[in-house]
């Protein structure tokens, strides 16, 4: 079973942020906090990852709860190009470590 | 960024027949690959983990002798599903993990394209 809780779906305007939430409350300490997002017919499309701060990429920023077991990625300005699935994974770090899969949320943006 | 390559990325089968999917890591050494299957409309599903040189790791419910995983290069895993039937009609997904690559230094993990199969 996956690890982690999102809502289904979100909606977003274009330009304004996107707060994107999910709940790993069963996480290790050895595990690390992966978003990816997957458009139509394409592989995951890595977003971004975290231990225990928070982070910063390009693409996004990942806001980490103290305690871990839950995060937030964020969009800081949503284009019509971000609409995808988002899914939230974690993962660990050591060599014996899979990424599974929730059910993500589904991110539309609207003009 | 790294790039992973699946081929084909579609093939219609006839049913009974066999299929093989190719998944490559171009520019980086993947010890680890991951084969993930995805229906309409679902989630990614976990089928099982690929190490070079070694036997596959499959999940629960996955039937290794259906979905035959081979790992024999640094660069290359194959999916062959054997006797393929309707249901098994899904895109399929790898992914490679860089072998030389910590998390500290980024992203180690990456996707292929995916892989339409219809059976017909």
């Amino acid at each position: 079973d996956a690890k982690t809780t999102q809502p289904n779906s979100m909606e977003s305007n274009e330009e304004e942020p996107v707060h994107l939430p999910c709940n790993h409350s069963t996480i290790s300490g050895t595990d690390y906090i992966h978003w990816y997002r997957q458009l139509p017919s394409q592989g995951p499309e890595y977003v971004i990852h975290g231990l225990t701060s928070n982070v910063n990429n390009r693409m996004a920023s990942l806001a980490i709860a103290e305690d871990r077991k839950s995060s937030t990625l964020i969009l800081h300005r949503a284009t019509l190009r971000d609409a995808a699935v988002y899914y939230c994974t974690t993962f660990y770090g050591g060599s014996q470590g899979n990424l599974i899969f929730g059910k993500g949320t589904k991110l539309s943006v609207k003009p | 960024g790294a790039v992973v390559s699946q081929h084909p990325s579609w093939v219609i089968c006839k049913s009974g027949t066999s299929v093989k999917i190719e998944c490559r890591s171009l520019d980086f050494q993947a010890t680890t690959m991951f084969w993930y299957r995805q229906f309409p409309k679902q989630s990614l599903m976990l089928m099982a983990t690929s190490n070079e040189g070694s036997k596959a790791t499959y999940e629960q419910g996955v039937e290794k002798d259906k979905f035959l995983i081979n790992h024999a290069s640094l660069t290359l895993s194959t999916l062959t599903v054997t006797s393929a039937h309707p249901e098994d009609s899904s895109f399929y997904i790898c992914s490679a993990r860089d072998s030389h690559r910590g998390f500290l230094s980024g992203n180690t993990i990456y996707f292929g394209e995916g892989s339409w199969l219809t059976v017909v």
